[in-house]
């Protein structure tokens, strides 16, 4: 009864290297966010997506980018991976653009890089 | 800017004794509000939300929120805990966001109950 899939997770990268993070949602949801969530910080919004190949930056979208080609799939790039972007990363989708809809998260990512 | 304060970081409490966690909020306009549930090595779940209409609402495994415009509050209560709802608990906001809604979260509040 899965409904939205992060691929890893756990990864482990080096500083520099390039990093995937991949998210597939069955829903048909219109809305696709990725957020990261760090202790004492809560969630904060990176990037998020409303259509396919459509994307509006978050908080906190300095040092990542996303990619949404097909609609049940919004990938998380990191071009050039840093130590303080260890963290839990988590996807979510919603449907419509009314703010009454629910989030539906996946179980998340943890990134650690080295 | 809207946003979301949780001023307890944690919150201890034992087994079968009340708890209420706390939401503020900062809007001028309405607002929809929701409380997500965190179990450990899982991701978010919704636990209730208001849209509008009655200021109690009741969400799943027993807990309620009150909304209070004039205090621009949401706390979650609950009038008898397990050892089941040790969790992270977040508030969040709905906020409009160029094309579409997202929501902002509240930096969020470890339960901890004790036996």
């Amino acid at each position: 009864d899965v409904k939205v899939t992060q691929s890893s997770r756990y990864l482990v990268k080096r500083t520099g290297e390039k990093v995937f993070l991949e998210c597939v949602q069955d829903m048909d949801h219109e809305n696709m966010f990725w957020y990261r969530q760090d202790p004492g910080l809560g969630l904060r919004l990176i990037y998020f997506s409303y259509d396919v190949k459509m994307k509006e930056k978050g908080d906190i979208p300095e040092g990542y980018s996303v990619s949404r080609e097909k609609k049940e799939r919004f990938s998380l790039i990191l071009e050039s991976a840093s130590t303080n972007q260890t963290s839990m990363y988590l996807c979510a989708s919603s449907r419509g653009d009314s703010g009454a809809n629910v989030l539906t998260f996946g179980a998340g990512s943890r990134l650690t890089v080295l | 800017a809207q946003s979301v304060t949780q001023l307890d970081s944690q919150v201890p409490v034992f087994e079968e004794a009340p708890v209420e966690l706390r939401c503020n909020y900062s809007s001028s306009v309405s607002v929809y509000l929701f409380w997500y549930v965190q179990y450990p090595n899982q991701g978010l779940q919704l636990l209730l939300k208001y849209l509008s209409g009655s200021t109690l609402v009741k969400g799943i495994n027993g807990f309620e929120a009150e909304f209070n415009k004039s205090q621009t509050s949401f706390h979650l209560r609950k009038p008898s805990v397990h050892i089941s709802d040790t969790a992270e608990y977040f508030c969040a906001v709905s906020v409009r966001g160029g094309a579409t809604n997202k929501l902002i979260f509240g930096t969020g509040t470890l339960l901890a109950v004790q036996p």
